[in-house]
């Protein structure tokens, strides 16, 4: 079936530090990646996403980029904040006809002044 | 726009009793989902609805879960008994329909203590 790997966390970093979170998934076809996030005390949100092989889903300074030959989709930032600390989950949902997301275990990320 | 609510936010309950948590989804949303999310997993689909009726209820342990979304608007997921394996937080989410962007709106979440 289909499924989503995430490096385990959590992630520490320095302010303004580069942030890669690797993500790969195994899935039938072509599926479409999303990242959420999830702030403390709030509910998932999604953070970026990309429906198609070499697509690219950016937002609030975050990319990530979908590589079929390599079934990856990590997220990254140039330059952390401490506001950035949150769970990131990363998700994929598959082409064929309704269906809903399946999501990797997550990854802590926390960034210190 | 109100977003999905969610209630109770936490409960905590001994093993074999029963305890209920109930979603009403962003006005619109025809497709209702039930996550589990235990400690340190990523959440995992329990049930989806498309208006009051069900998509897939495939991964729903349904000697002790149930599930319903009468009126096809806000919904109720129920546990009896409970094990302690059921300690978990329960996430309801909405999206506005079946085959759209795949973009699903969650709620806050309903944190199971189960002793």
């Amino acid at each position: 079936g289909d499924s989503v790997t995430q490096m385990e966390g959590p992630v520490t970093l320095s302010e303004e530090a580069f942030l890669t979170i690797n993500c790969t998934y195994t899935a039938t076809g072509y599926p479409s990646l999303f990242w959420y996030v999830q702030y403390p005390g709030e509910g998932l949100q999604l953070l970026l996403k990309a429906t198609k092989a070499d697509d690219k889903g950016s937002n609030k300074g975050f990319e990530a980029t979908y590589r079929k030959e390599t079934t990856s989709f990590h997220l990254e930032k140039g330059s952390v904040q401490v506001s950035d600390s949150a769970v990131y989950f990363c998700a994929l949902r598959a082409p064929s006809g309704y269906s809903t997301l399946t999501f990797g275990k997550g990854t802590m990320l926390l960034v210190s002044p | 726009e109100a977003g999905v609510a969610q209630s109770p936010r936490y409960k905590i309950i001994e093993k074999r009793q029963s305890v209920a948590f109930w979603c009403n989804p962003i006005s619109g949303h025809a497709t209702l989902y039930w996550y589990q999310q235990i400690l340190g997993q990523g959440p995992k689909l329990l049930i989806q609805f498309q208006n009051n009726g069900v998509v897939d209820d495939s991964q729903l342990p349904k000697d002790r879960f149930s599930a319903e979304r009468l009126k096809g608007v806000d919904s109720t997921l129920k546990i009896q008994p409970a094990k302690l394996e059921d300690s978990a937080v329960y996430l309801c989410a909405s999206s506005l329909d079946l085959a759209g962007t795949g973009e699903l709106f969650f709620g806050e979440g309903s944190r199971l203590t189960v002793l």
